[in-house]
């Protein structure tokens, strides 16, 4: 059965602390990993990894992705306290149907305290 | 990236009614995904919806109790039917929108709903 596990559930940092989410999967028909930050109800697009070692960034978020040992982290430099919200991690895996889907991880609830 | 309307943003229903949830996306997407979030946990796949055929269901979900319509490809919609207070969730729409995977998949602004 394919999964996506997210570590840790949550966590409570200071402003100005660096974070490192952890995102590990088992899927078959690996496509893509994507992160998406969801402070409401809608989620909303972070990264998308496809290939191993190639470090993505944008602004103090980067992340990485090992398909090697199958998994990828997301860390936040100098957190803000906009940066509290539910971190996800989605799996795009295909089915034998030849299609391809999401597959969410359990998210990990980031507050970041002034 | 696409731009996804969802309405309504929030509802109460009582129990043993239907609720009927609607995407509307701003560019033509050839598949739509309907997601359940129940309180506390994360996004869990309900359906595919395609345009021109029927809707392909996760295990756990059945036709009958989420019926989908795609009558385009720019439009769908979501139905709890029969509800219970179990059924109170987040439920969220997403798409593929302009044929740039590199971007993700746009999500809906959500329905959350409560069964009382």
């Amino acid at each position: 059965e394919d999964k996506v596990v997210q570590s840790p559930l949550s966590l409570v940092v200071h402003e100005g602390d660096t974070v490192t989410l952890n995102c590990s999967y088992e899927v078959t028909n690996f496509r893509s990993l994507l992160w998406y930050k969801q402070e409401k109800k809608a989620p909303t697009f972070l990264f998308m990894l496809t290939s191993s070692g190639i470090e993505k960034k944008s602004g103090r978020l980067s992340s990485i992705l090992d398909k090697k040992e199958l998994f990828s982290i997301l860390n936040i430099t100098a957190t803000q306290t906009g940066d509290s919200a539910i971190y996800l991690c989605a799996v795009e895996a295909g089915s034998s149907s030849g299609t391809y889907k999401y597959i969410f991880g359990t998210g990990t609830r980031l507050k970041v305290l002034a | 990236s696409a731009v996804i309307s969802q309405k309504p943003s929030r509802d109460i229903c009582q129990r043993g009614t239907s609720l009927t949830i609607q995407c509307q996306v701003d560019s033509q997407v050839t598949m739509m995904f309907w997601y359940r979030q129940q309180p506390g946990q994360s996004l869990t796949l309900i359906a595919t919806a395609n345009q021109g055929s029927e809707a392909t269901y996760e295990s756990g979900f059945v036709i009958d109790k989420f019926p989908i319509s795609r009558p385009n490809l720019t439009f769908s919609t979501l139905t709890v039917s029969n509800m219970s207070p179990e059924d109170s969730s987040i439920y969220l729409c997403s798409a593929l929108g302009g044929g740039d995977r590199n971007y993700g998949y746009t999500f809906g602004s959500g329905t959350r709903l409560t069964v009382v």
